[in-house]
C-alpha cells in the first residue's frame, strides 16, 4: 500500500535542542495527523490538523498543513528526554473509509 | 480519554495453529474498526477495516482466508490468523473509531511470535 515519505528516517539530537520533521506525499490529503509511537505500544495521537495552511500547536509540539495539501511538518521546542520515541504522519482522505495512510516513521534519540 | 484494549498483549504459538486477537473499545462504540500490522523497524501496515455487523474489507495483498475478522459487536473486533506460520510474526494493532467523535484510538498492540 501507499506509504508517505517521512524526513529524516532517525535524528540524534541534544536535550534542549528543537528539531523538525516532515511527511510528504505525491497525492492530497484531507487530514493530516501526527502520532508517537514508544517501544511495544500503540501510536498516541500528538495533534491533528484539518486545512489547508493549519498550524497547531500542542505544549511544545508545533505542527502544519501544507499549503498543497501533500505535506505536513512537526517541531518540537526544547526537547527533553522523554520525547524519545518514533514519530509518525498520518493523512486520511474525506470519504476514504477513514482509512490512515501511515509515513515511515522519524526515530527520535535525545543525548542527556 | 477513550480507551482501546488488545488482548492478549503477547502470543507465542507454534507453526500451523491459529490465534485469536481481541480488540475492545471500552468507554465508546466503534461500528468501524481497523488492522494493522507492523514488522520491525517498520510502519503500520493497514491490512483490514473491520465493519459491525458486516465483512471486513481487506487491502490489497491481504489474505481474507488466512486472516479472518469479526466484527459482532459495537465494542469488539477480533482477528483469527489462521495456521500461523513464522512469517506472520508481528506486531498486530487495532484502532477503533469513535462512531460518535469520528476519531480513531489506537489500541496498545499485540506482539505475535510464531515458531
Amino acid at each position: 500500500g501507499q506509504q508517505l515519505n517521512q524526513s529524516p528516517q532517525s535524528m540524534f539530537i541534544q536535550e534542549g535542542e528543537d528539531v523538525s520533521m516532515n511527511c510528504t506525499s505525491s497525492s492530497i490529503f484531507n487530514t493530516w495527523l501526527w502520532y508517537k509511537q514508544e517501544p511495544g505500544e500503540g501510536p498516541v495521537l500528538l495533534i491533528a490538523l484539518y486545512k489547508a495552511g493549519e498550524l497547531t500547536s500542542n505544549g511544545r509540539l508545533t505542527a502544519q498543513f501544507g499549503i498543497t495539501r501533500k505535506d505536513s511538518f512537526l517541531n518540537i521546542s526544547a526537547s527533553i528526554p522523554s520525547d524519545v520515541g518514533i514519530y509518525f504522519c498520518a493523512g486520511q482522505i474525506t470519504g476514504g473509509g477513514n482509512k490512515l495512510t501511515f509515513g515511515t516513521g522519524t526515530q527520535l534519540k535525545v543525548e542527556l | 480519554g477513550a480507551v482501546v484494549s488488545q488482548h492478549p498483549s503477547r502470543v507465542i504459538c507454534k507453526s500451523g495453529t491459529s490465534v485469536k486477537i481481541e480488540c475492545r473499545s471500552l468507554d465508546f462504540q466503534a461500528t468501524t474498526m481497523f488492522w494493522y500490522r507492523q514488522f520491525p523497524k517498520q510502519s503500520l501496515m493497514l491490512m483490514a477495516t473491520s465493519n459491525e455487523g458486516s465483512k471486513a474489507t481487506y487491502e490489497q495483498g491481504v489474505e481474507k482466508d488466512k486472516f479472518l475478522i469479526n466484527h459482532a459487536s459495537l465494542t469488539l473486533s477480533t482477528l483469527t490468523v489462521t495456521s500461523a506460520h513464522p512469517e506472520d510474526s508481528s506486531f498486530y494493532i487495532c484502532s477503533a473509531r469513535d462512531t460518535g467523535l469520528g476519531e480513531q484510538f489506537f489500541g496498545p498492540g499485540t506482539r505475535l511470535t510464531v515458531l
